[in-house]
Parts: C-alpha cells; sequence; structure tokens
C-alpha cells in the first residue's frame, strides 16, 4: 500500500517567515495530493490540493509543489501569521482506490509572535 | 463550500453499550464515505471505506464486528462501536468523497469524541 513520509514533525518560525513542509510517498499511482490543516480538536480543513499533471499551485500565501519522478511534494507558507498555527498533514491517493486518503504523520507548527 | 456534518460530537458511554456516530454529506451526494480514528498528537488512522448499497471495506487489524459499518443512502454513513470498552475511546472523524465532475474532492465531518467510562 501506500506509504506518506512527512517532514519535520515539528516547525517553528517567526511571524512573517515562511514554512515549508515535505512529503513523500511511496506508490508512483499515485496522482492526488491534498493538504490539510488541523486544528485541536477540530476537523482537517483542507487547504490547497494538486494533481498530478501539474507541477506548482498557489493560493495566495500557500504554495504546493509536486515532483512526480522523485516522489515528493511539498507544502509552502509564506509571510506566516499566528493563525497559521495547527497541525498540518500531507496525503496520497489515486483513483483506483476510491481516492482513498494515505496521510503523513502530521507537523506541527507553530508561529511565534 | 462542500459540508459534511457528524453527530454526536461529544459522547460518553458505559463500558458495554453501543454508540453510533453519523456522518451526513449536507449539499451533495457521497457514494464513498471513509471512517478514520485518530488518537491524540497523532495522524488519522483509516478504518474503512463505506460505499453506499454495499459492504464496507476494512483495513487491516479493524474489527469489523466491532465496528459495525452503514452506508444506506448517498447522504448518511453510520459508524457503530458495538460493546465499546475505554480502549475504543478516541477521536472519529468522518469523511466524504464528490463525485469525478466536482474533482473527488474529499471533505471531512467535525469529529466525534467518544469516551467509554
Amino acid at each position: 500500500g501506500e506509504n506518506v513520509e512527512q517532514h519535520p514533525s515539528t516547525l517553528s518560525v517567526q511571524e512573517g517567515d515562511s514554512a515549508v513542509i515535505k512529503c513523500t510517498y511511496s506508490d508512483s499511482a499515485s496522482n492526488y495530493f491534498p493538504w490539510y490543516k488541523q486544528e485541536l480538536g477540530k476537523r482537517p480543513q483542507l487547504i490547497i490540493d494538486i494533481r498530478s499533471n501539474v507541477g506548482e499551485k498557489k493560493d495566495q500565501r500557500i504554495a504546493v509543489t509536486l515532483n512526480k519522478t522523485a516522489k515528493h511534494f511539498s507544502l509552502h507558507i509564506t509571510e506566516t501569521q499566528p493563525e497559521d498555527s495547527a497541525v498540518y498533514f500531507c496525503a496520497a491517493s489515486k483513483r483506483s482506490n476510491d481516492y482513498k486518503l494515505s496521510f503523513g504523520a502530521g507537523t506541527t507548527v507553530t508561529v511565534r509572535a | 463550500g462542500a459540508v459534511v456534518s457528524q453527530h454526536p460530537s461529544w459522547v460518553i458511554c458505559k463500558s458495554g453499550t453501543s454508540v453510533k456516530i453519523e456522518c451526513r454529506s449536507l449539499d451533495f451526494q457521497a457514494t464513498t464515505m471513509f471512517w478514520y480514528r485518530q488518537f491524540p498528537k497523532q495522524s488519522l488512522m483509516l478504518m474503512a471505506t463505506s460505499n453506499e448499497g454495499s459492504k464496507a471495506t476494512y483495513e487491516q487489524g479493524v474489527e469489523k464486528d466491532k465496528f459495525l459499518i452503514n452506508h444506506a443512502s448517498l447522504t448518511l454513513s453510520t459508524l457503530t462501536v458495538t460493546s465499546a470498552h475505554p480502549e475504543d475511546s478516541s477521536f472519529y472523524i468522518c469523511s466524504a468523497r464528490r463525485d469525478r465532475s466536482s474533482g473527488n474532492t474529499i471533505y471531512f465531518g467535525e469529529g466525534s469524541w467518544l469516551t467509554v467510562v
């Protein structure tokens, strides 16, 4: 099955700086890669996603890059704000598996004011 | 955006009793829903895939007789924890997949905190 690894497990950044989270996946057939933000005790919220036919996608301060050859994808948050503090999960899935998500272990991001 | 509602948000039950958690897609039809379990400070662990009108597919190590899943309609899936024990206490989250025309995006419910005493 799919194995998704996520690094780092914790990340502390100064407000205004950038944060980068990296994930690798094992199944070359995976073709959909969402990123979720989860605050304590709440549901994961989809913040951005990318499909395998695209190399990069940006939405305001958030961007995701995908390298299919290397099987890794990254989340970039620029101009971080205290409200960006949360746990971020990457995930990978494929159509043949009902788009069942395989999650990374999560990254706890703390933005210092 | 798409809305997935989960109920109840919190439930406390006595050991040995059963608890039912509902997951509803409010503004779209979901042929596929997923049930996850999450322990504190850990990732989401997939328990089973629920398909409308058919039996759920359980992940390895998940007891199908203990975690009963029913997906009777295109907007509702239920998870019943049978004969609950304290070790079943956890945060249970469902998710629903929108159809292909909407990009197969997956949305999560609010989650349900189960405490078995």
